[in-house]
């Protein structure tokens, strides 16, 4: 089955301490970005990735990294989480960055 | 700039239409795109448009478009306490989708 896998589904952690939102997906798909959601301000980018070793920040990256080792796989990594980073994150990938976009079920993300 | 708006609610009653609408701002926008949220999910594709067309129907859905004012609607016929979600319009721009704020659909009995 087509999807892009998300994990984990929900995380509780502390301010500064670092984590990392895996994605992977199984469509052979070269765009892959992330996203967060925030109440009254839809979908926001925070980075994305044209392929392999390519990787750009979106309308919101400060405070994010993240990485394209592999085309299937690219993960979101919050070095010290601040309570602003909490949100609702999504990945999403696709065949080129303007096509249709298939996305993760989510991360909820709280930082204390 | 890029921007594209939408109005935050919708309350509808069970088996009447609903019209969501959007506004976008990039004239180079190729496609449309309406997305639909369900609790606790990700962002499911429910149609999209062709820039070149101003009308598509799809089962209960019929997309809207207006190029000229860069007006997008998207249409449910006999809505559904199924339908209710938070729905999203996206355009197409050379290198990515943007997407709206999202609108919270609610359905009443």
């Amino acid at each position: 089955e087509a999807q892009v896998t998300q994990n984990p589904r929900y995380l509780i952690t502390v301010t500064g301490k670092k984590l990392t939102v895996t994605c992977s997906q199984n469509m052979n798909h070269e765009y892959m970005s992330w996203y967060r959601q925030d109440p009254g301000l839809g979908l926001r980018q925070i980075y994305y990735s044209m392929n392999v070793e390519v990787t750009d920040k979106g309308d919101v990256p400060e405070g994010y990294k993240v990485s394209r080792k592999e085309k299937r796989n690219f993960p979101l990594i919050l070095e010290s989480p601040s309570p602003n980073q909490t949100s609702l994150y999504f990945c999403a990938s696709s065949f080129r960055g303007n096509t249709e976009a298939f996305f993760g079920q989510g991360t909820r993300l709280t930082v204390v | 700039g890029e921007d594209v708006e939408q109005s935050l609610f919708l309350s509808v009653r069970e088996g009447d239409s609903s019209v969501i609408n959007c506004t976008y701002t990039d004239s180079s926008s190729t496609y449309l795109y309406w997305y639909k949220q369900e609790p606790g999910a990700g962002l499911q594709l429910l149609t999209y448009i062709f820039s070149n067309m101003d009308m598509k129907q799809d089962q209960r859905l019929t997309v809207l478009l207006n190029k000229k004012d860069k007006h997008l609607s998207l249409r449910i016929a006999d809505t559904q306490t199924g339908d209710s979600a938070i729905y999203f319009c996206a355009e197409r721009v050379p290198d990515k989708l943007i997407f709206g704020t999202g609108t919270r659909l609610q359905v009443f009995p």
